[in-house]
């Protein structure tokens, strides 16, 4: 099984300050990862996904995540965010198609940190 | 629209009533998933569909609790007898198979249910 913990529940920043939004996880078996994001009164999106390859990912909207498979994060970072990036990001996993992960997309998520940026 | 759509977007009613959650996939997409959003606890997985079929229902949290797809589209969860911990928001989501087993999935914007 596995198990996603986001480490702040809320975060606050000033427009244009850097964020960095936490997460770690656990697992017996290599997973792909995933960051979600949910606008006010929105359904989720995809913002960006690790399956392989580089650590570093890029996502939409200028964000990007660095998976760390000794740490078990896959943080999630903006250098310069902006009002309409408030909202709520959901971290999650999946176990990998090599590891014997299911064949859909039965996600794990961890609780979600909301990001709100002021003026 | 080209989206998930879900209704109704909001349901208040009374401890011991029933309630149907409606769901329209993307068109195309043949698998559909159900999730419940509560306050503080994240996304909690409830069923999935392949098609018409559900081969896992590991998620739902009790024998009140069922689902249906039909047409290989719409999809109907069903509470009975709602208790208040039933309280929570209701998202669907689908995918074609090729993007779920990458976990790649559409949502809708939900269905908050209140039960008082």
């Amino acid at each position: 099984a596995q198990s996603v913990t986001q480490l702040d529940s809320q975060v606050p920043v000033f427009e244009e300050a850097p964020v960095e939004l936490r997460c770690n996880y656990s697992s017996s078996v290599s997973v792909y990862l995933f960051w979600y994001v949910q606008y006010p009164n929105q359904g989720l999106q995809l913002l960006l996904k690790y399956l392989s390859g580089s650590t570093l990912v890029k996502g939409i909207n200028g964000f990007e995540a660095e998976f760390n498979k000794s740490q078990t994060s896959f943080h999630l970072r903006k250098p310069s965010v902006h009002i309409s990036d408030t909202a709520e990001y959901f971290c999650a996993v999946i176990p990998s198609i090599n590891a014997g992960g299911t064949s859909y997309g039965k996600l794990t998520f961890g609780q979600g940190t909301i990001l709100t940026v002021h003026p | 629209g080209a989206g998930v759509s879900q209704s109704p977007s909001n349901k208040v009613t009374e401890k011991g009533k029933d309630v149907e959650l409606r769901c329209d996939p993307i068109s195309g997409h043949t698998a559909l998933y159900w999730y419940r959003q509560s306050l503080g606890q994240g996304l909690e997985f409830l069923i999935y569909f392949q098609g018409n079929s559900a081969p896992d229902k590991s998620g739902l949290p009790s024998d009140r609790f069922s689902a249906e797809r039909t047409g290989g589209s719409v999809s109907t969860l069903t509470i009975q007898r709602t208790q208040q911990e039933d309280s929570a928001v209701y998202l669907c989501a689908s995918s074609l198979l090729s993007l779920a087993s990458t976990g790649e999935l559409f949502f809708g914007e939900g269905s908050r249910l209140t039960v008082l």
